[in-house]
């Protein structure tokens, strides 16, 4: 069975800091992991996915994660926080065989304060 | 294109009312989903629907019940609603059902359940 963790369900930077969300997975097969965001009264936004091409991955909005094996870890990262980076951020993993929906953690809001 | 969209947007019911909550998507995918989202919690898995004809349960079935009426749309039902089911509800879809498939979701249904 697959699951994540997300450490931390708030985090606070100030703009131009950088942006560490972190993540933990658990999973008994390869895992292929994404970070969803979530703006406000919205739904949520794909930011990034790996699917095991390459461990470094850069999504949208200038996010980037890397997906490191022995720490099971899939942290998202931005250099830069802008304001318009408060949202709530999900990582999630995807089931394994069967069924292949996903499994979401429990979510980190990130404030970004002037 | 719309993408995914749900309808309604808002809705109070008393306890023991039945409603049903619409999806429609409009980016030829195959596989579509209805997640349940509570504070602290993240997204969980009510019902998928992997091809039209096809439906399966998630993780919090209970309670729910689904029709994929077309490709197109994915309907869910509460036949007796219980304040345990106030929460935010949300569609998504995929082309496929694959691991490394990006889900698409709506905007999301709040349900207020007195």
């Amino acid at each position: 069975a697959q699951s994540v963790t997300q450490l931390g369900s708030h985090v606070s930077v100030s703009e131009g800091a950088l942006v560490l969300l972190r993540c933990n997975y658990s999973s008994s097969v390869p895992p292929y992991l994404f970070w969803y965001v979530q703006y406000p009264n919205q739904g949520l936004q794909l930011l990034l996915k790996y699917t095991s091409a390459a461990t470094l991955v850069k999504g949208i909005n200038g996010f980037e994660a890397e997906f490191k094996k022995s720490e099971t870890s899939f942290h998202l990262t931005k250099p830069s926080a802008h304001m318009s980076d408060a949202a709530e951020y999900f990582c999630a993993v995807t089931r394994g065989t069967g069924r292949r929906a996903l499994t979401f953690g429990s979510g980190t809001r990130l404030q970004v304060q002037p | 294109n719309a993408g995914v969209t749900q309808t309604p947007k808002f809705q109070v019911l008393k306890t023991g009312q039945s409603m049903t909550l619409q999806c429609a998507q409009d980016m030829n995918h195959n596989s579509m989903y209805w997640y349940r989202q509570d504070p602290g919690m993240g997204l969980r898995l009510i019902y998928y629907s992997a091809s039209e004809g096809t439906t399966d349960k998630g993780e919090v079935p209970n309670g729910y019940n689904v029709s994929r009426l077309n490709k197109r749309e994915f309907s869910l039902r509460l036949e007796s609603a219980a304040p345990s089911q106030t929460s935010v509800y949300f569609c998504a879809s995929s082309a496929r059902q694959g691991e490394w498939e990006t889900q698409y979701f709506g905007p999301g249904t709040r349900l207020l359940v007195l």
